[in-house]
């Protein structure tokens, strides 16, 4: 079974661009999270789709924005981007919501200059 | 700001021998501990998934305990190999959507 994929690996966009990244679940999984890491904070969580809804978001300023297709694949959109969105963005599907353990995608390595 | 808190940040053990570090959460409101195990270059992998009190989970020299009444979790390794060097990251659910928050991580350098 393929594991999570994510696309691009890695991006480097300039202050005032957006970025679009995709996420594909395991074959199956409904649930896909997004998480941002950046140096000295632990995984941040951004937000969660499930079913082509949001169920739960993080704390972050509405610039962060995602949506889930009706094949479970997801993308998230960061417009005006800043300096500090540089970050690892990781996404993560599980079967269902609630509980159930994450796979993890590789990540998308994103430089804001 | 944190909640879940990991302590210690990093340590150093050598091979062979055996280590523990602790997950402390919020033990209000608690549904469920999460335990990853994150190598360099790689994608973090699950390890355990706790949700009642006095849970005890083994999976091959790794184990983890789980306290959600006094909020705490510890991780154990029994053994070490170098193979095990990565960073052990751990997350509780305090609401019921589910929502995972993480700790800082703890890494763990495993030299022979």
């Amino acid at each position: 079974k393929a594991g999570v994929t994510q696309t691009p690996r890695y991006l480097i966009k300039t202050r005032g661009q957006q970025v679009t990244l995709s996420c594909s679940p395991i074959s199956g999984h409904r649930s896909v999270s997004w998480y941002q890491q950046t140096p000295g904070q632990g995984l941040q969580f951004l937000f969660e789709y499930f079913s082509e809804t949001q169920r739960n978001k993080g704390n972050f300023p509405g610039r962060f924005s995602g949506r889930q297709f009706s094949n479970s694949r997801s993308e998230m959109n960061v417009s005006t981007l800043e300096l500090g969105d540089s970050a690892l963005y990781l996404c993560a599907s599980s079967l269902e919501p609630n509980y159930n353990e994450q796979f993890f995608g590789p990540g998308t390595r994103l430089t804001v200059l | 700001i944190l909640n879940v808190e990991q302590s210690p940040q990093s340590l150093h053990v050598q091979e062979g021998d055996s280590t523990n570090f602790t997950c402390s959460f919020p033990s209000s409101n608690f549904y469920a501990l999460h335990w990853y195990r994150w190598e360099t270059a790689k994608s973090p992998e699950a390890l355990f998934v706790m949700t009642l009190n006095g849970d005890e989970k083994k999976k091959g020299r790794i184990s983890a305990t789980l306290n959600t009444k006094e909020g705490y979790s510890y991780l154990y390794i029994k053994g070490s190999q170098p193979e095990d060097s990565a960073t052990y990251l751990c997350a509780s659910i305090t609401d019921s959507w589910g929502k995972l928050q993480f700790g800082a991580g703890t890494q763990v350098v495993v030299t022979p």
